[in-house]
């Protein structure tokens, strides 16, 4: 089975532009969750969709925003960039979003915001 | 909200030695918990996970973690370092309280493997 894709891969923003990043899930996944990674504030949880609804929310601001498609596929969306939202973003995927479930791990998108 | 904490953000071992990365949990009721590893310019790759049942738990590559409810502890180990054990390891836990599978992560631990 192929793992976790995320595209791109790299990508480079300036202050204030904004940016869609790409998530395909596992097949058979229905929980998409998004995480970012910085070194000062580490693995922080952003959102998670199942079946196209957003479940579950971290504390972001507004400009992080989120959906996904039938086909499971999830976007997150950053407006407005900030130099502080330089980082890696990072999806995961798992068959039904449970406290339970494995959570598996794309190889993450490191935007960088100058 | 769930907190973890990660004693030791570096930690440096000989290959052959034992390796013990340290993981505490602050919650009263018992989360459930997960170790991860992160190899440069990678994602995170589940080493094991403890959900219910025997509190010893054996995951991947050689790796095993105990979970010790009256310690709030769920540490790592592995006999036998090897080189390809070099990489960053995170502690995360999930609500038990909670059906959703929100992971919150400790901030990692680099172990780095001398040869």
């Amino acid at each position: 089975k192929a793992g976790v894709t995320q595209t791109p891969r790299y990508l480079i923003k300036t202050r204030g532009q904004q940016v869609t990043l790409s998530c395909s899930p596992i097949s058979g996944h229905r929980s998409v969750s998004w995480y970012q990674q910085t070194p000062g504030q580490g693995l922080q949880f952003l959102f998670e969709y199942f079946s196209e609804t957003q479940r579950n929310k971290g504390n972001f601001p507004g400009r992080f925003s989120g959906r996904q498609f039938s086909n499971s596929r999830s976007e997150m969306n950053v407006s407005t960039l900030e130099l502080g939202d330089s980082a890696l973003y990072l999806c995961a995927s798992s068959l039904s979003g449970t406290n339970t479930d494995t959570q598996y791990f794309g190889p993450g998108t490191r935007l960088t915001v100058l | 909200a769930q907190s973890v904490t990660q004693l030791g953000s570096h930690v440096s071992v000989s290959e052959g030695a034992l390796v013990l990365l340290r993981c505490n949990y602050s919650s009263s009721v018992p989360p459930y918990l997960f170790w991860y590893v992160q190899y440069p310019n990678q994602g995170l790759q589940l080493l094991l996970k403890y959900t219910t049942g025997a509190t010893l738990v054996k995951g991947i590559n050689g790796f095993e973690a105990e979970f010790k409810k009256s310690e709030t502890s769920f540490h790592l180990t592995k006999p036998s370092a090897h080189m390809s054990d070099a990489a960053e390891y995170f502690c995360a836990v999930s609500d038990r309280g909670s059906t959703l599978g929100r992971l919150y992560f400790g901030r990692g631990t680099q172990l780095t493997v001398w040869p």
